[in-house]
């Protein structure tokens, strides 16, 4: 079936120093999401990425899919103590099922 | 946007009992909801596939006289986790998918989550 790999699976940074983390499927997507889970919390979503090289912005958020459809980032510019949390890249599987990446859990040091 | 609400969200049993997990669309009609499970730090696995008016779809691995899914509407779904025992003890959480607006489509909305913990 398909798979969706990411990395890293954990990433430790100073405040204020940039954060990416990278999401790869075995199959091209017609989509991918990405959610973002803050700890002790759920996942809540965050992007939708849709066409081949696309590249989306919110605020300090920079998203990406690539010119395949088969891989996407994201880069938090300047992290702040409120980015902690994992993020977790999705892509669909049949009609409304996702896959989910492993995630990249985000810990920040003040 | 949509709001998926879950309960309880925290629950504490004793070995061999039942423990039954609501999962309800609030603003939003679902026939279809997603049921996960998360062990700590790790991502999420999809246990089953909720159907309303019919049978879910389990994944493979997935027990399912164990794990027991009713949609017997379009905005609530419930897992009944039967005969519960310490391997059960984990987070589950509920999804359904939905439109997030701006051309977003089959995003997923997620309950809070149940933390089951099995003495």
């Amino acid at each position: 079936g398909q798979q969706v790999m990411q990395i890293p699976q954990y990433q430790h940074v100073q405040e204020g120093e940039d954060f990416t983390t990278y999401c790869n499927s075995s199959t091209t997507l017609s989509n991918i999401q990405w959610y973002k889970q803050r700890p002790g919390g759920h996942p809540v979503f965050l992007i939708q990425l849709v066409k081949s090289g696309e590249v989306k912005k919110q605020k300090r958020l920079t998203f990406q899919f690539g010119e395949a459809k088969k891989n996407s980032s994201l880069h938090i510019t300047a992290t702040q103590t409120t980015d902690v949390g994992t993020y977790f890249c999705a892509g669909p599987e049949g009609a409304q099922k996702l896959v989910f990446g492993q995630g990249t859990r985000l810990t920040i040091n003040p | 946007g949509a709001v998926v609400s879950q309960h309880p969200s925290w629950v504490i049993c004793k070995s061999g009992t039942s423990v039954k997990i609501e999962c309800r669309s609030l603003d939003f009609q679902a026939t279809t909801m997603f049921w996960y499970r998360q062990f700590p730090k790790q991502s999420l696995m999809l246990m089953a596939t909720s159907n309303e008016g019919s049978k879910a779809t389990y994944e493979q691995g997935v027990e399912k006289d164990k794990f027991l899914i009713n949609h017997a509407s379009l905005t609530l779904s419930t897992l009944t986790v039967t005969s519960a025992h310490p391997e059960d003890s984990s987070f589950y959480i509920c999804s359904a998918p939905g439109l997030a607006g701006l051309g977003a489509k089959n995003i997923q909305y997620f309950g809070a989550g149940t933390r089951l913990s099995v003495l």
